[in-house]
């Protein structure tokens, strides 16, 4: 079955670059998550997105935005990097209350590991 | 104090045994209840999901749900090694997380 894909899997970056990070949920899937995992830390959320509008808003730095496409795929976008964004982001999809599968069930991409120099 | 605590680890159980991780939240709101395995380096994979009172049954594991005590257990029997892994609690749909809590499975 198809999951959840991110691109790239691996991005390095000086302080002070931008990033952009990719997400194209499961087809079908109607809603986006963000979230960002530091080491050893939990998945903290950072914002979704529920039919291409904002649903909810996390601890998302304003140095972030991030939007959902036509197609459903969102992007997250970083600016003014700093070592600290240094983490694994992970996106995950689900279907809004899709019965059987359970509520608002999120399925994880295999993350985003973004190093800032 | 963080909406979603986990029971301090790490975990250490033998093979073949029961591992029993706890997770309390403080949001008397929440209604649906999920676990995830994580296994270093790796994405949050589902385990199960909860948004009933009681016991939640899927092969080896078992999550257990009480909203008037505001908690939500997950039992794995016959450990295996392959179950070592961090364990997430997550409640909502924003996905608050737990802290996890990381279990070792011994041969």
């Amino acid at each position: 079955a198809a999951g959840v894909i991110q691109s790239p899997r691996h991005l390095i970056k000086e302080k002070r670059e931008t990033a952009t990070l990719k997400c194209y949920p499961i087809p079908r899937h109607d809603t986006v998550y963000w979230y960002q995992q530091g080491p050893g830390q939990d998945p903290q959320f950072l914002i979704s997105f529920y039919e291409k509008m904002q649903s909810d808003k996390g601890s998302i730095p304003d140095r972030f935005s991030a939007q959902q496409f036509s197609d459903y795929h969102s992007e997250l976008n970083m600016s003014s990097l700093e070592l600290g964004d240094s983490a694994l982001y992970f996106c995950a999809s689900s279907l809004w209350g899709l019965a059987g599968a359970g509520p608002d069930t999120q399925y994880f991409g295999p993350g985003t590991r973004l190093t800032v120099l | 104090q963080k909406e979603v605590e986990q029971n301090s680890g790490p975990l250490s159980v033998p093979e073949g045994a029961i591992a029993s991780l706890n997770c309390t939240y403080s949001d008397r709101g929440s209604q649906s209840f999920f676990w995830y395995r994580q296994y270093s380096g790796k994405s949050p994979e589902l385990i199960m999901f909860i948004y009933s009172n009681g016991d939640k049954e899927d092969g080896r594991f078992t999550a257990q749900l009480n909203k008037a005590s505001q908690y939500v257990s997950l039992l794995i029997r016959d450990s295996q090694p392959s179950d070592s892994a961090t364990y997430l609690c997550a409640l909502g749909n924003d996905m608050r997380f737990g802290a996890g809590t990381r279990l070792t499975v011994k041969p």
